[in-house]
């Protein structure tokens, strides 16, 4: 079946620092795969997405690259901010309606 | 509404009382999902609308969940005698076109946390 592995949180970061969550995943056919992110107190929000392998999916200074030979989508920003304090999650999904998260990285930013 | 709306954000009940939970999707929205995230995962499935029809409810976990979304709106996802194992937050979504799911443009509310004693 399809699943989702993230790294562990959780992740504290002084501002300006470089953040990469690890992202690998399993799956039959060829997965779209998702990065959301949660902000206190709202709701799941789509960061970035890539629907086909070696795409690359970039939103407020985020990236990810679908990789299909490590079946990975790791996430990156090179400096990060009080503001990006969250909890991420790494989803994928192989037909049209269902995804399927990982259990989600916390990650504090300390100024 | 500006975004999607899930009441009651807590909710804290006896274990066999039955619970219902509401989700008001984004205006237009066709499609509806249902989540459930057990504390320290990630969402799982449980149920997919389209309009008023229920397309998939495979991700119920047993015949005590139930959903429906009747005008093709507001839905109601009602869970009967309630059992400790059911402490979750409930996570809504929508989006606009049918089965988006795939594309993620899903649109998630806050949830609602349940807490069964």
């Amino acid at each position: 079946g399809n699943s989702v592995t993230q790294m562990e949180g959780p992740v504290t970061l002084s501002e300006e620092a470089f953040l990469t969550i690890n992202c690998t995943y399993t799956a039959t056919g060829y997965p779209s795969l998702f990065w959301y992110v949660q902000y206190p107190g709202e709701g799941l929000q789509l960061l970035l997405k890539a629907t086909k392998a070696d795409d690359k999916g970039s939103n407020k200074g985020f990236e990810a690259t679908y990789r299909k030979e490590t079946t990975s989508f790791h996430l990156e920003k090179g400096s990060v901010q009080v503001s990006d304090s969250a909890v991420y999650f790494c989803a994928l999904g192989t037909n049209d309606y269902k995804l399927s998260f990982g259990a989600g990285t916390t990650v504090t930013v300390r100024a | 509404g500006a975004g999607v709306s899930q009441s009651p954000r807590y909710k804290v009940t006896k274990r066999g009382q039955d619970v219902a939970l509401r989700c008001d999707p984004i205006s237009g929205h066709v499609s509806l999902y249902w989540y459930r995230q057990a504390l320290g995962q990630g969402p799982e499935f449980l149920t997919y609308f389209n309009y008023e029809a229920q397309q998939d409810k495979s991700g119920l976990p047993n015949d005590r969940f139930s959903a429906e979304r009747p005008e093709g709106s507001i839905s109601t996802l009602t869970i009967q005698r309630t059992e400790q194992r059911d402490s979750a937050m409930y996570r809504c979504a929508s989006s606009l076109s049918a089965g988006q799911g795939n594309t993620g443009e899903l649109f998630f509310g806050e949830g609602s946390r349940l807490t069964v004693l």
